[in-house]
This record gives structure tokens, sequence and C-alpha cells, in this order.
């Protein structure tokens, strides 16, 4: 499976923007491109994602660059409910097995 | 709330024992999945059904694991002779037609004494 790189942490205040970072240099031409986010105590929760164009939905946005090789979710506003890890993903269109290969994620903290 | 149900929220036994896990998923979800989370790292894939069909097994699903999934519907993971190393969180997604998106329940988590 292709790799992707995020800082393992990243800090916010609340009803900011936040900008979470994710290089995937060696992205194929179908892998998507996944965000998962465990919240403290839960299971992984689905955020969104994209193959090649910007994405958005009720949670969030993703930005995708024109050469794919990183990729940028946007939280529009944060809330203390959105602190959590997120994951970036890149699951392969290819096969059955849509497997989900996590990486250590970004811990996003929100100040009140 | 995904819909995905795992039983039990927590176990504790003693190192040898047998344990046993269970996760229903939503009925759409034709695929489910087993992970293993344990603390500070992302959850890591142990096995796939497509139905009642296992399709692919991790390497860390060693010979004291076996997961079936009867019938399609809810699954069961088992260990036995549990060591203290198969402490961790375990996980069970659940995922239906395209885009395949993954429904995850809350886990189990599992601590060996």
């Amino acid at each position: 499976d292709a790799k992707t790189t995020q800082p393992n942490s990243m800090e916010s205040n609340e009803e900011e923007p936040v900008h979470l970072p994710c290089n995937h240099s060696t992205i194929s031409g179908t892998d998507y491109i996944h965000w998962y986010r465990q919240l403290p105590s839960q299971g992984p929760e689905y955020v969104i994602h994209g193959l090649t164009s910007n994405v958005n939905n009720r949670m969030a946005s993703l930005a995708i660059a024109e050469d794919r090789k990183s990729s940028t979710l946007i939280l529009h506003r944060a809330t203390l409910r959105d602190a959590a890890v997120y994951y970036c993903i890149l699951r392969s269109s290819g096969g059955s097995n849509y497997k989900l290969t996590f990486g250590k994620g970004t811990l996003l903290t929100v100040n009140p | 709330d995904t819909g995905v149900s795992q039983d039990p929220r927590h176990k504790i036994t003693k190192r040898g024992q047998n344990v046993t896990f269970r996760c229903d998923p939503i009925s759409e979800h034709n695929r489910l999945y087993w992970y293993r989370q344990t603390l500070g790292q992302g959850p890591e894939f142990l096995t796939y059904f497509q139905n009642e069909a296992q399709l692919e097994k991790s390497r860390l699903l060693s010979d004291r694991f076996s997961a079936e999934r009867p019938k399609g519907s809810f699954s069961t993971l088992e260990i036995q002779r549990t060591e203290q190393g198969d402490s961790a969180m375990y996980l069970c997604a659940g995922a239906g037609g395209p885009p395949d998106t993954q429904y995850f329940g809350p886990g189990t988590r599992l601590t060996v004494l």
C-alpha cells in the first residue's frame, strides 16, 4: 500500500479553520484518498474521500493537489468536538478487499 | 451512531484463557472487517469477509485467532490461549456498496493479565 505522511500533532482554536496536511508522494492513479477520524474511546469515523477533484461535505472539505501527491483536510470552524486523531489513508480501487491501512495520524487539539 | 455494535465492550481475562468477541453490522453491510489497535497506534487490518466468505487474513492473525461470519450477518472473533500481547482494542467495521465507506463499531477492549 502507498504510504502517507502526516504531522504527529496540531493545535487549533475553537471556531477557527483547521488545515490538516497529508503527503502521499507514491500515490497511484487508482488510489482514493480517504480521511477518517477517531474521537477518544471510539472507533474511527469516516470524514471524507476523493480521487482527483476537491470535495465538500457537511463535515469537512478535501483539497487535493493537482499532482495528487498531497492533500489537505479542511475543517471550516473547529469545535471542541473535533478534537480527535485524523487519519489520511490511501485506498486502492483495485481488487475487492478495500481494507484500510492506518498510520499514526495527526492528533488535533482544539483550544476553547 | 454507525449502527455497528460490538459485544462486550470490555473484557479482562487471564493469560491462557479463550475469549470470543461479537460484531453486529447493519443488514446492508455485505463486507465486514476486523482490525486491532494498540495504544498510540492506528488500527491494523486483521481479516475481511464478503458475506459469509472469509476472503483475506493478515499475517497478524496467528493460528490462535479465528473469525467467522455465519449467514453473512454477525461475526465472531475468537482468540484461543490468550497472551499478554493480545491486549488491544478489537474493532469491527461494516461496509456496503460504493464508495465502500467503512462504519466502525465502538470496539472491544481486551486486557490479558
